[in-house]
């Protein structure tokens, strides 16, 4: 079955230090993998994508994410915390196989807490 | 902030009762999926909707049926509702023309059966 999984269901962090949120995924073939934001009461805001190449992706608000084909991980990263960083985080995959349509499959989430 | 919008913003109903719920895409976007974010839960995909066809479906009963309109707005709608379809159900639009094909997705509906 394919599935997303993000195994920290909080992350909490001090602001200015360097915060990762892991991503790990079972889908077969080459897939497309995302990361979103949701802020309390809003929709999932979109942050960075990999498809091809680079495996260090940048995306918005500073935020980056490495890709790992062997380990079939995609953590997201960032340098320096901020207090307004402080969300919801979903990891989500598009299976290069998905029968023609854009279906994702999401992960759990991971809440973030940045600290001042 | 996305151009995706959704209407009503919240919605309470009565278990057996029917709902529908309404998406207008981003500009430029012809293709709306749709998902129902469970309470702690990642958002799981029902269906999508691409030049006024059904192309794809997760698992989820018959009762959960959609359309999409000339001007890519769509509907969720949703018979006989019961106490586990009680949810934050969200629309997303996209573009075959995108490459990776992101989704952009709207601040979603927050529908309470009771």
């Amino acid at each position: 079955a394919q599935s997303v999984a993000q195994p920290e269901d909080q992350v909490n962090v001090a602001e200015g230090n360097p915060l990762t949120v892991k991503c790990t995924y079972s889908v077969s073939g080459n897939p497309y993998l995302f990361w979103y934001v949701q802020y309390p009461n809003r929709g999932l805001q979109f942050l960075l994508k990999y498809i091809t190449g680079d495996n260090l992706v940048k995306g918005s608000y500073g935020f980056e994410a490495e890709f790992n084909k062997s380990q079939t991980s995609f953590h997201l990263k960032k340098p320096s915390a901020l207090v307004s960083d402080s969300a919801l985080y979903f990891c989500a995959v598009r299976p290069s196989f998905s029968g023609g349509y854009n279906k994702l499959i999401f992960g759990a989430g991971t809440r973030l807490a940045v600290h001042p | 902030e996305t151009g995706v919008t959704q209407s009503p913003t919240h919605l309470i109903k009565t278990r057996g009762q029917q709902v529908t719920l309404r998406c207008s895409s981003q500009s430029g976007h012809n293709t709306v999926s749709w998902y129902q974010q469970a309470l702690g839960q990642g958002p799981q995909f029902i269906f999508q909707y691409y030049r006024e066809e059904e192309n794809g479906r997760g698992n989820f009963p018959p009762r959960f049926s959609g359309l999409q309109f000339p001007n890519y707005s769509s509907e969720l709608n949703v018979n006989a509702l019961e106490l586990d379809d009680s949810a934050l159900y969200l629309c997303a639009s996209s573009s075959p023309g995108l490459a990776g094909g992101e989704q952009y997705f709207g601040p979603g509906t927050r529908l309470t059966v009771t």
